[in-house]
């Protein structure tokens, strides 16, 4: 069975930083691109990031270009999120998502989530 | 510019069909999307990936009564035999170089 467990959120002051990390289990984690995705209170779906399976080669969002940076360890099966200068719009929950078997398409599993709130 | 546009609600009775629509902006007709499903309070589900002839591969333990279809630059969801934990926020999603774009999101009510 797919797991994604996302972990590392909490209440953060604006300009702050925090690292997200999501666990892998259930399936071969250096097979697949990697994605995050946040939704903020009451809102949509937005891209954050995403990382092919090497992780040599990532993409991210226009609002968060050179403030977030993605990474994996794939002897750990873990993907990361270092969020800084965070800002009271990053306020959201984050989810780890796993790409399907053609990269820089969709995803099929999703994590449950971990909160990120920006605030003084 | 790739972008997909939904209707942000719907509603159907119980046991009905409904028919879910996502809309590909002008050039990007061809493009393949995915639907996923968000219940309320919980994370979003994926549900399948839908190509612009109208062939869709569903995600493990996706029910049949969940299917889609497209047609010129618009994309469907149908779910029949609605039952009331269908009652969700349904979104599409499509991909570009890298990158992708979702929908606003469509809140589907089971009366």
């Amino acid at each position: 069975e797919v797991q994604l467990v996302e972990s590392g959120g909490g209440l953060v002051q604006p300009g702050g930083s925090l690292r997200l990390s999501c666990s892998a289990s259930g399936f071969t984690f250096s097979s697949y691109a990697m994605y995050w995705v946040r939704q903020a209170p009451g809102k949509g779906l937005e891209y954050v990031s995403v990382i092919n399976k090497n992780g040599s080669d990532t993409f991210y969002a226009d609002s968060v270009k050179g403030r977030f940076h993605i990474s994996r360890d794939n002897s750990k099966n873990t993907l990361y999120l270092q969020m800084s200068s965070l800002r009271a719009e990053d306020t959201a929950v984050y989810y780890c998502v796993k790409g399907i078997e053609v990269p820089g398409t969709t995803f099929d599993y999703w994590g449950q989530g971990t909160l990120v709130t920006v605030s003084s | 510019q790739l972008v997909l546009t939904q209707s942000p609600s719907a509603s159907a009775s119980l046991g009905a069909s409904v028919k879910l629509t996502c809309t590909l902006s002008s050039g990007h007709s061809s493009y393949a999307i995915a639907w996923h499903q968000q219940q309320p309070e919980k994370g979003p589900r994926y549900l399948l990936k839908l190509n612009s002839d109208g062939s869709h591969t569903k995600g493990d333990g996706i029910p049949d009564r969940f299917s889609g279809s497209s047609s010129g630059a618009e994309r469907y969801l149908t779910i029949s035999s609605l039952q009331s934990e269908d009652e969700a926020d349904y979104y599409c999603q499509t991909w570009d170089t890298g990158m992708g774009v979702f929908g606003g999101g469509t809140k589907l009510t089971v009366l």
